[in-house]
């Protein structure tokens, strides 16, 4: 079965700074990447995704790439603010909203 | 507009018991996923139920049980229960099960 893994594990940054997630990926028949940002004690909430025929998107200061070759893809965050502080999680499936197998997130901390 | 809703928000059981657990999709959603959501760890998935068939199954033991109703909302049981069954309940629910999933708020499931 698919296999995500999710580096780094917890990540601190001054606010202005940016912060990059990565996963990486084992099944080559997942086509659809989605991020998730949970808050302590909140639900999962998509903040981004992504399809295996495209290899960026952006929305204003959230960017995600993929590399089907590599089957890694990546989280950006620019201009972080104290308010991006929360779990991210990355995701894989074969098809959207298809069973999804998830990373084991990361824990973005933003210092002001 | 109302999103996903679950019930109850908190539960506490003990070692062999057995629980039920609600969720209420979104209106007009159709598909419904559960997720288990170990401390510290990404989502798991458990099931998906499209127009009341069970549409995928993860690796869970046969004591995890799920159905979904005309009105489309789901429940999942959990029968024999163990230390380790103890964990945040997620659910997802989406139009198809094939498009974007939002989750709801979780079940706290603690089992002494």
């Amino acid at each position: 079965g698919e296999n995500v893994e999710q580096h780094p594990s917890t990540l601190s940054v001054q606010e202005g700074d940016s912060a990059v997630i990565k996963c990486t990926y084992s099944d080559s028949a997942s086509n659809y990447f989605p991020w998730y940002k949970q808050e302590l004690g909140k639900r999962p909430q998509l903040i981004i995704d992504i399809r295996s025929n495209v290899g960026e998107k952006k929305d204003q200061r959230i960017a995600v790439t993929l590399n089907k070759t590599a089957k890694h893809f990546s989280l950006h965050i620019t201009e972080t603010q104290p308010e991006d502080s929360a779990v991210y999680f990355c995701a894989a499936s074969i098809i959207q909203g298809g069973k999804s197998t998830f990373g084991d997130g990361t824990t973005l901390t933003v210092k002001p | 507009d109302a999103g996903v809703t679950q019930s109850p928000t908190h539960l506490i059981k003990t070692r062999g018991q057995q629980v039920t657990l609600r969720c209420s999709p979104i209106s007009g959603h159709k598909s419904v996923s559960w997720y288990q959501q170990v401390l510290g760890q990404g989502p798991q998935f458990i099931f998906q139920y499209y127009e009341k068939e069970e549409r995928g199954r993860g690796n869970f033991p046969d004591r995890f049980s799920a159905r979904q109703f005309p009105n489309y909302s789901s429940e999942l049981n959990v029968n024999a229960l163990l230390l380790g069954d103890s964990a945040l309940y997620l659910c997802a629910s989406s139009y198809t099960g094939l498009d974007t999933q939002y989750f709801g708020p979780g079940t706290r499931l603690t089992v002494l």
